[in-house]
C-alpha cells in the first residue's frame, strides 16, 4: 500500500536535546497529522495541520505543514525520557475524506 | 468517557483458519476504521464503517470483511488466513464522518502459523 517517506528511521539522542523528523510525499495532502505510538498501545494524535505553511505547537512539540503540501516536519524541544516511542506522520488525500496514508515511523530512543 | 477497546489482545491461528476481531468505539463516535500494522511499519487502512455500512476500503482482498452494529461497535473478519496476515490490527473511532481526529484502541496482535 501507499506510504509516506518518513525519516529518520530511528534516532538516538541525549535527554535535553532537540529532535527533528520529517515526512515527504509525491502527492499533495489536505491534512497532515502526527501521532505517537507507545509499545502495546494504539497511536495517539499529537498535532493536526490543515493549511499549507501552518505552524502548530503542542507543548514542546512543533509541527509544520509544508508550503508545497507534500511535506511536513515535527520538532521536539528539550527531549525527556517519556518522549521515547515511535512517531508517525499521516496524511489525508484531497480526494478522500476517510483514508489516512501513513509513514513507516521514526523510533526515538534516549541514550542513558 | 470510555475509550476505544479491542478484543482479544492476542490471538494465534493457523493458515486457512478464520478470525473475528472486535472493537468498541468511543462513546458517541459513529465511525469506525480498521488498520493493519505489520511489524516496523505504519498502519495500512483496511476499511471504514459508518452507520453500519462500509464507507470506504483500502487495498485489501475480499476475505477481509467487516460489520458495524447499531451501537457502533464493529467486527473485522478475516477468512482463509495467510502467514502475511500476521500483524497488529488497530481499530479507530471518530465523529463526525470525515473527521481526521481518530482515536485508536490498543490493537489485537494476530499471529498466523
Amino acid at each position: 500500500g501507499q506510504q509516506l517517506n518518513q525519516s529518520p528511521q530511528s534516532m538516538f539522542i541525549q535527554e535535553g536535546e532537540d529532535v527533528s523528523m520529517n515526512c515527504t510525499s509525491s502527492s499533495i495532502f489536505n491534512t497532515w497529522l502526527w501521532y505517537k505510538q507507545d509499545p502495546g498501545e494504539g497511536p495517539v494524535l499529537l498535532i493536526a495541520l490543515y493549511k499549507a505553511g501552518e505552524l502548530t505547537s503542542n507543548g514542546r512539540l512543533t509541527a509544520q505543514f509544508g508550503i508545497t503540501r507534500k511535506d511536513s516536519f515535527l520538532n521536539i524541544s528539550a527531549s525527556i525520557p517519556s518522549d521515547v516511542g515511535i512517531y508517525f506522520c499521516a496524511g489525508q488525500l484531497p480526494d478522500s475524506n476517510y483514508q489516512l496514508i501513513w509513514g513507516a515511523g521514526t523510533k526515538l530512543i534516549i541514550k542513558p | 468517557e470510555t475509550g476505544v477497546t479491542q478484543s482479544p489482545t492476542h490471538l494465534i491461528k493457523t493458515r486457512g483458519q478464520q478470525v473475528t476481531l472486535r472493537c468498541s468505539s468511543q462513546s458517541g463516535h459513529n465511525t469506525v476504521s480498521w488498520y493493519q500494522q505489520a511489524l516496523g511499519q505504519g498502519p495500512q487502512f483496511i476499511f471504514q464503517y459508518y452507520r453500519e455500512e462500509e464507507n470506504g476500503r483500502g487495498n485489501f482482498p475480499p476475505r477481509f470483511s467487516g460489520l458495524q452494529f447499531p451501537n457502533y461497535s464493529s467486527e473485522l473478519n478475516v477468512n482463509a488466513l495467510e502467514l502475511d496476515d500476521s500483524a497488529l490490527y488497530l481499530c479507530a473511532s471518530s465523529y463526525p464522518l470525515g473527521s481526521d481526529t481518530q482515536y485508536f484502541g490498543p490493537g489485537t496482535r494476530l499471529t498466523v502459523l
